[in-house]
C-alpha cells in the first residue's frame, strides 16, 4: 500500500456529463499528479498540482481540471464528458523534487 | 504521445525462466524509472537508473541504460508466477522527475 486512496474505485457517467475524481496524498506529500491510462496503453501524464497551482499540463483539452487543497488532497474534474474519456485514471503523489511516484489504485471510469 | 516505447508488448514465460523487457525514448533523459502494474490498478515504483549510470541493481532486477541508443533494459531473473503483471518504463518531463512519461508497457506472464 502507498497511501494513496482514491475515491471512487468505479464510476459509470453518461457522455455530456461532469465527473469528480478525489485523490488523497501520501502523508507529508505536496504535489499531486494526474494521469490517465486508456484499456492497453500507458499512463499519460494530464497535470500536476503543487501548493494549490497547477505546475504542469498534459495535451490535455481544458474540459479536464484540477484542484488541491490545502492539506494536499486533491481532485480532478473532467466537464462534457466523451466516450473516449472511458480509462482507469490514476492519481499520483510526491514530494517537491522528488523523483518517486507513489500512485492510487485507481478510478476506472466508464462513459457511455 | 509516449516517450518510451517497450518491447516486446507481450511475454509469456516459464517460472525459474529470465525475462528481459526493452524500453526505447526518444529525448535526452536526467533519469529513467521502471514501474510495475498488477490488473489494471496502481503503480508501483521498481528502480530508478541515472543519466550517468549504466546499470542498476535490485534484487532480482537488473536494469541497464544505453544513452547513445537511447534504450533502457530491464531484466527479471528467476521468475516467479507473482511476477505476472505490466511493466512501465518512464521517463521525467521536468528536472524533478515525477512528471512521467510512459511507454506503452509489457504484459509479462509467467507460468507455473
Amino acid at each position: 500500500e502507498t497511501g494513496v486512496t482514491q475515491s471512487p474505485t468505479h464510476l459509470i457517467k453518461t457522455r455530456g456529463q461532469q465527473v469528480t475524481l478525489r485523490c488523497s496524498s501520501q502523508s507529508g506529500h505536496n504535489t499531486v499528479s494526474w494521469y490517465q491510462q486508456a484499456l492497453g496503453q500507458g499512463p499519460q501524464f494530464i497535470f500536476q498540482y503543487y501548493r494549490e497551482e497547477e505546475n504542469g499540463r498534459g495535451n490535455f483539452p481544458p474540459r479536464f481540471s484540477g484542484l488541491q487543497f490545502p492539506n494536499y488532497s486533491s481532485e480532478l474534474n473532467v466537464n462534457a464528458l466523451e466516450l473516449d474519456d472511458s480509462a482507469l485514471y490514476l492519481c499520483a503523489s510526491s514530494l517537491k523534487g522528488s523523483t518517486e511516484a507513489f500512485f492510487g489504485q485507481g478510478t476506472r471510469l466508464t462513459v457511455v | 504521445s509516449q516517450q518510451g516505447e517497450e518491447d516486446p508488448q507481450a511475454l509469456s514465460i516459464q517460472e525459474g525462466e529470465n525475462a528481459t523487457m526493452n524500453c526505447s525514448y526518444k529525448t535526452s533523459i536526467n533519469n529513467l524509472q521502471w514501474y510495475r502494474q498488477n490488473s489494471g490498478r496502481g503503480l508501483v515504483h521498481l528502480i530508478l537508473i541515472r543519466s550517468n549510470e549504466r546499470e542498476k541493481h535490485s534484487g532480482r532486477l537488473r536494469v541497464t541504460l544505453d544513452t547513445s541508443k537511447k534504450s533502457s533494459s530491464l531484466l527479471i531473473t528467476a521468475s516467479r508466477a507473482a511476477d505476472t503483471a505490466s511493466y512501465f518504463c518512464a521517463t521525467a518531463r521536468n528536472n524533478a522527475g515525477n512528471m512521467l512519461t510512459f511507454g506503452g508497457g509489457t504484459r509479462l506472464m509467467v507460468k507455473p
